[in-house]
């Protein structure tokens, strides 16, 4: 089935740095989706990207849909304690079934106040 | 937030007894899915439905039953349980196939 690497897969920063992360695939995708999974919750979208290229913001996060549409990107600037959590990428591939996401195994981050 | 609710959500059950989950939405989406969730594994599809009494099977099927007999409801069985399917269970709705995927809450199961 389709893979998604998701790197890092940890990280620990200090409040107020910026983090970035990605997802790369040997495959194209027709969407790429980040979200958000804090302890004992459900993940939560954060930001949706429909189109090769495209750059989205929501608040301190910044993604992109990579022009190759093999990979995307999502930085948070500014990092704050409440950002601590597991991000996960998922994406739809194209041609698969259309229902199905493909997940990354996502990014634990820690922030150090 | 999304009006997705899951119940119970936790649950511990012994090896064998039938068990069964229920996902519940207030958004009239057409589109229900059940994943489970595991260390090293991520997010797997378990079923879905693109309807009331359609469903298919997503990755890891084996073991697992659904029923949707209501739009609002999406139920989960597991006909005979097992350790192996001591998990973290979500649901997810979207309006579309192609749309993007909200999730509830989660089940937390544990077989013994």
């Amino acid at each position: 089935g389709q893979q998604l690497n998701q790197s890092p897969q940890s990280m620990f920063i200090q409040e107020g740095e910026d983090v970035s992360m990605n997802c790369t695939s040997s495959s194209i995708f027709n969407t790429w989706l980040w979200y958000k999974q804090e302890p004992g919750e459900g993940p939560v979208l954060l930001i949706a990207l429909y189109k090769a290229g495209e750059l989205t913001s929501n608040g301190r996060l910044t993604a992109q849909f990579g022009i190759t549409r093999k990979d995307s990107f999502l930085n948070i600037s500014a990092s704050i304690p409440s950002d601590v959590g597991i991000y996960f990428c998922a994406g739809q591939p194209r041609g698969g079934s259309n229902y199905k996401l493909t997940f990354g195994k996502g990014t634990l981050l820690t922030v150090n106040p | 937030d999304a009006g997705i609710t899951q119940s119970p959500r936790h649950k511990v059950t012994e090896t064998g007894t039938p068990v069964t989950l229920r996902c519940h939405q207030t958004e009239n989406h057409r589109y229900m899915y059940w994943y489970r969730q595991d260390p090293g594994h991520g997010l797997r599809l378990i079923h879905y439905s693109y309807g009331v009494k359609d469903t298919d099977k997503g990755e890891v099927s084996d073991g697992y039953s659904v029923s949707r007999s209501k739009t609002e409801d999406f139920l989960l069985t597991l006909e005979s349980a097992t350790s192996s399917q001591t998990s973290v269970y979500f649901c997810a709705i979207s309006v579309r196939e192609q749309e993007t995927q909200y999730f509830g809450p989660g089940t937390r199961l544990l077989v013994l």
